[in-house]
C-alpha cells in the first residue's frame, strides 16, 4: 500500500506569513515528489517537484525533502490571499506502473487579509 | 509549455446515454495519460492509466466496460462514459506525462464536469 498522508487542515494563516504544509509517505522506494495546487472547482496545477534530499526554492515556494524521515514539505513565504487553495502532495515510486502518482487527500489553506 | 486540454469542459446528459471526453496534450507528446475522477470535497481518484497503442489499465473497482478509454495517438486520449447514470456525475480530469521530460511530472487538463440527469 503506497500511502501519502497530509494534514487535511484547514490551515489558516494571515497575509504575509509563512504557510507550512506537510506530507509523509509510506513507501521507502519513492523517488519523486510533487506539490500541486487546486483551486475550488478547478483541476490541479503543478507548482513544485523535488527529487533529492534538501531544499528546493522557486520564488516564494520552497519544497523540502527528507527521505530518511519519509517527509516532504512545502513552505509558502509571504502568503497571499490568492494562495488560498487545496495543496496536494503526490509521490511517484520508480516501480509504479507507467509513472502513476499517489496523491494525498490535500491540505486546505486559507490566507486571510 | 506542458499544456493539456480537455473537451468538453462541462456536459449534461440524460441517464442511459454515453458521453465522450477528449484529453489532448498540446505542446508535448504523452505516451501515458491518466484519468481521474473527483467528487465534491473529496480527493482525486485514479480511474485508469492510458497508454498509447495499448489497452488501458484500470484501477480496482472501476468498470472497464463502462468507462471506455482509447489512447489513439501520442497527443490524444478519450474517455467514454457509457450508459451514464446520475451516480456517474462527477468532475473528470485527465493528466499527461511528458514523454521527453524523462521525469514523472503529470500535467492536468482543466477537467470536465459531467452531470447526468
Amino acid at each position: 500500500q503506497k500511502e501519502v498522508e497530509q494534514n487535511s487542515g484547514p490551515l489558516s494563516v494571515p497575509e504575509g506569513a509563512i504557510a507550512s504544509l506537510n506530507c509523509t509517505y509510506s513507501d521507502r522506494g519513492s523517488q519523486s515528489f510533487f506539490w500541486y495546487r487546486q483551486y475550488s472547482g478547478k483541476s490541479p496545477e503543478l507548482i513544485m517537484f523535488i527529487y533529492s534530499n534538501g531544499d528546493k526554492e522557486d520564488g516564494r515556494f520552497t519544497a523540502q525533502l527528507n527521505k530518511a524521515s519519509q517527509y516532504v514539505s512545502l513552505l509558502i513565504r509571504d502568503s497571499q490571499p490568492s494562495d488560498s487553495a487545496t495543496y496536494l502532495c503526490a509521490v511517484n515510486n520508480r516501480g509504479s506502473t507507467l509513472g502513476r502518482l499517489y496523491f494525498g487527500r490535500g491540505t486546505q489553506l486559507t490566507v486571510w487579509p | 509549455g506542458a499544456v493539456v486540454s480537455q473537451h468538453p469542459s462541462w456536459v449534461i446528459c440524460k441517464s442511459g446515454t454515453s458521453v465522450k471526453i477528449e484529453c489532448r496534450s498540446l505542446d508535448f507528446q504523452a505516451t501515458t495519460m491518466f484519468w481521474y475522477r473527483q467528487f465534491p470535497k473529496q480527493s482525486l481518484m485514479l480511474m485508469a492509466t492510458s497508454n498509447e497503442g495499448s489497452k488501458a489499465t484500470y484501477e480496482q473497482g472501476v468498470e472497464k466496460d463502462k468507462f471506455l478509454i482509447n489512447h489513439a495517438s501520442l497527443t490524444l486520449s478519450t474517455l467514454t462514459v457509457t450508459s451514464a447514470h446520475p451516480e456517474d456525475s462527477s468532475f473528470y480530469i485527465c493528466s499527461a506525462r511528458d514523454l521527453g521530460g524523462g521525469t514523472y511530472e503529470q500535467y492536468f487538463g482543466p477537467g470536465t464536469r459531467l452531470t447526468v440527469t
